[in-house]
């Protein structure tokens, strides 16, 4: 099966930059993905991560290391709408593409 | 292009009921995938249907089904409610080939079973 870890909650200051680990096990993968889901909303796709490296995207930055089995989102210039909660995900292969998500990361921006 | 819908919203039904929860994919998209999200479980994935055909299917009991029409819409059946049901059920959808780079989530439903 596969497995992913997430750390719950991060709290970080408006106007600064804050990291979000991600740490998977699992087999035939393809990708890591990262969601974002305003409470009370539906999630939304952030960025995607085939191979390693970085992928920028404005303000957003996500990371992969396939050799570590490790990814991260990185958030600048953090402002109070970022305040949500921030899945991984990761795409495997078996036949046809699956998807697996992790737990969810609730990031608080406090002024 | 209009978004991902599903109807109910919100949904309230009694322990034993069953309940039918319906899904209308962005328009040319025809992969539809459902995932149940509780507080601290994040989102499970319930299944995916292409084409009309389940081609995954998560760790989920029987009483968890779905199909989905030729036109793209799906729906998810649960049967003999538990209380444990009590969830938000979100319906994605992605392009051909696209299923898990990049999914477009609609708004759920939420479930509560009394």
């Amino acid at each position: 099966g596969q497995s992913l870890e997430q750390p719950s909650e991060v709290t970080a200051v408006e106007g600064a930059i804050v990291q979000i680990n991600c740490t998977y096990q699992t087999s035939g993968f393809y990708g890591l993905s990262w969601y974002q889901q305003h409470d009370g909303g539906a999630p939304t796709f952030l960025s995607y991560n085939a191979l390693d490296g970085l992928e920028e995207t404005g303000r957003f930055s996500s990371f992969l290391s396939r050799s570590d089995s490790y990814g991260y989102l990185l958030l600048q210039e953090l402002q109070m709408k970022d305040s949500a909660s921030y899945f991984c995900a990761v795409r495997v292969s078996g036949g046809y593409q699956k998807v697996t998500f992790g737990t969810g990361t609730k990031l608080q921006v406090i002024p | 292009k209009a978004g991902v819908t599903q109807t109910p919203r919100y949904l309230i039904k009694t322990r034993g009921q069953q309940v039918t929860l319906s899904c209308s994919p962005i328009s040319g998209h025809r992969s539809v995938s459902w995932y149940q999200q509780t507080p601290g479980q994040g989102l499970q994935f319930l299944f995916e249907y292409f084409s009309e055909t389940q081609r995954n299917k998560g760790n989920f009991p029987g009483r968890f089904s779905g199909r989905q029409f030729s036109n793209s819409r799906s729906e998810m059946n649960v049967s003999t409610l538990e209380l444990g049901d009590s969830a938000l059920y979100l319906c994605a959808s992605s392009l051909v080939g696209d299923t898990a780079r990049e999914q477009f989530f609609g708004p759920g439903t939420r479930l509560t079973v009394l």
